[in-house]
């Protein structure tokens, strides 16, 4: 079974800095997805980036990209230029290719921006 | 956009109650999830259903059932409320559109007191 890993509970940045939330993952399968959604306070979880692994090139999202390591079943979320509004619990999840629908989250890191 | 409602977002009941958490969504969605949030436990899957009548049990279906009689409704039912099922419920919706990047969609989440 797969499982993902956020090693960080909790990190902090101060506004307009860069901020690196990690992810590890564990699986035995060579094709899968990877997500980071964002869980703002008391508002609505939202998706933040996605990544196939089959793709060498690391997705961006305007202020956010991600550092996929295949090898070493690493996927990194880089928030750069914070703002007081990237402030939220941030989590890592993990898809298998063809057919599963199952989704598997890690346990979160919380983001808190300080002006 | 898309939109995931759920019934309550603060429901309080008493041990032995049985409780029905109601999630609807406006897509047109085939699948649904219920997922249940713990401080430290990130995301845990309960059930799914990628159709009408159909459901899969998650990785934590005890004590909970499920029902879901039309397309854009998805019920969480705890047959006997026990003060260990206290926790923040979470539905999502995802479209059956055959590619596997395909976001889930959650709603705002039902945060359960059973006392």
């Amino acid at each position: 079974a797969q499982t993902v890993t956020q090693s960080q509970p909790e990190m902090s940045v101060q506004e307009a800095e860069t901020v690196t939330l990690s992810c590890t993952y564990d699986t035995s399968e060579s094709d899968y997805y990877l997500f980071w959604y964002k869980q703002p306070p008391s508002r609505q979880m939202i998706l933040v980036i996605r990544q196939e692994a089959y793709k060498q090139q690391n997705a961006t999202e305007n202020r956010f990209s991600v550092n996929f390591q295949k090898a070493a079943k690493s996927f990194s979320l880089k928030i750069s230029d914070s703002q007081l509004g990237d402030a939220a619990m941030y989590f890592c999840a993990y898809r298998s290719r063809g057919g599963s629908e199952k989704l598997v989250f890690g346990k979160g890191t919380k983001l808190t921006v300080n002006p | 956009d898309v939109k995931v409602t759920q019934s309550s977002r603060y429901l309080v009941k008493r041990t032995g109650e049985k409780v029905f958490l109601e999630c609807v969504q406006d897509m047109d969605h085939e699948n649904m999830f219920w997922y249940r949030q713990d401080p430290g436990l990130g995301l845990r899957l309960i059930y799914f259903s990628y159709d009408v009548k159909m459901k899969e049990k998650g990785d934590i279906p005890e004590g909970y059932s499920v029902s879901r009689e039309k397309k854009e409704r998805f019920s969480l039912i705890l047959e006997s409320a026990s003060t260990n099922q206290t926790s923040m419920y979470l539905c999502a919706s995802r479209p059956w559109s055959g590619t596997d990047l395909d976001e889930q969609y959650f709603g705002p989440g039902t945060r359960l007191t059973v006392t």
